[in-house]
């Protein structure tokens, strides 16, 4: 595709589940974000990738929350045992080239919903 | 980390000239100001970035003072379509830390007919 693509759209879920959102970021594009927003917030960082190599996982809010990519395209953010104050949209951005301060392209990102 | 302040909440009318500042008093050298637009539903989109002076580009001008402690983003003739929330972020490239870029709050730029 064109742009980011990210899967599912909107995702709910009981307190308690396991819940699996996917990254597709645009062909060749090294860089790779997970954000996290909160209703009326900005995007706080999650982690980041290049590659399949996650240099950064410092706004990783809890170990319930882990991200992987490994072949360096396709990414999945997995949070387990999922809380309310999980609730909020996920975004996914890349980049093309190492430096992180280029041109980041998002996603629409997924909605999770925690009930 | 740069620290960015920038004004919550902005109203302007349509075909006005809109100008959002950004502060960012502990910038350091090597960092750039990158700034973003976000419409409801959607992901944040790169609106224009730079280092110093002046930069244009088709939808916007930044405005980059020397001390570079602030700086504004610049939409000419705003449309109703132009209401969305803007970010300004400061980081440096290569960054030290991909937290750098931290997006803020934002400025909610309103148009009003």
């Amino acid at each position: 595709g064109a742009g980011v693509s990210q899967s599912p759209r909107y995702k709910v879920a009981k307190r308690g589940q396991d819940v699996a959102l996917r990254c597709d970021p645009i062909s060749g594009h090294v860089s790779l974000f997970w954000y996290q927003q909160a209703l009326g917030q900005g995007p706080e960082f999650l982690t980041y990738f290049q590659n399949e190599a996650q240099l950064d996982k410092s706004g990783l809010p809890s170990d319930r929350f882990f991200a992987e990519r490994p072949e360096g395209s396709v990414s999945t953010l997995k949070i387990q045992r999922t809380q309310q104050e999980d609730s909020a949209v996920y975004l996914c951005a890349s980049s093309l080239v190492r430096q992180a301060t280029e041109k980041l392209f998002f996603g629409s990102g997924t909605q999770l919903s925690v009930l | 980390l740069a620290k960015t302040t920038q004004p919550i909440s902005m109203d302007s009318y349509e075909g006005q000239e809109v100008n959002i500042t950004c502060s960012h008093n502990n910038i350091a050298t090597n960092d750039y100001i990158t700034w973003y637009q976000q419409f409801p539903s959607q992901g944040p989109r790169f609106i224009i970035q730079g280092y110093k002076t002046k930069v244009t580009n088709e939808v916007a001008s930044l405005f980059i003072p020397a001390d570079r402690k602030s700086s504004t983003l610049s939409l000419p003739r705003v449309s109703l379509s132009d209401t969305a929330v803007y970010y300004c972020l400061v980081g440096d490239a290569p960054p030290r830390s991909a937290r750098q870029l931290t997006f803020g709050s934002g400025t909610q730029l309103t148009v009003l007919p």
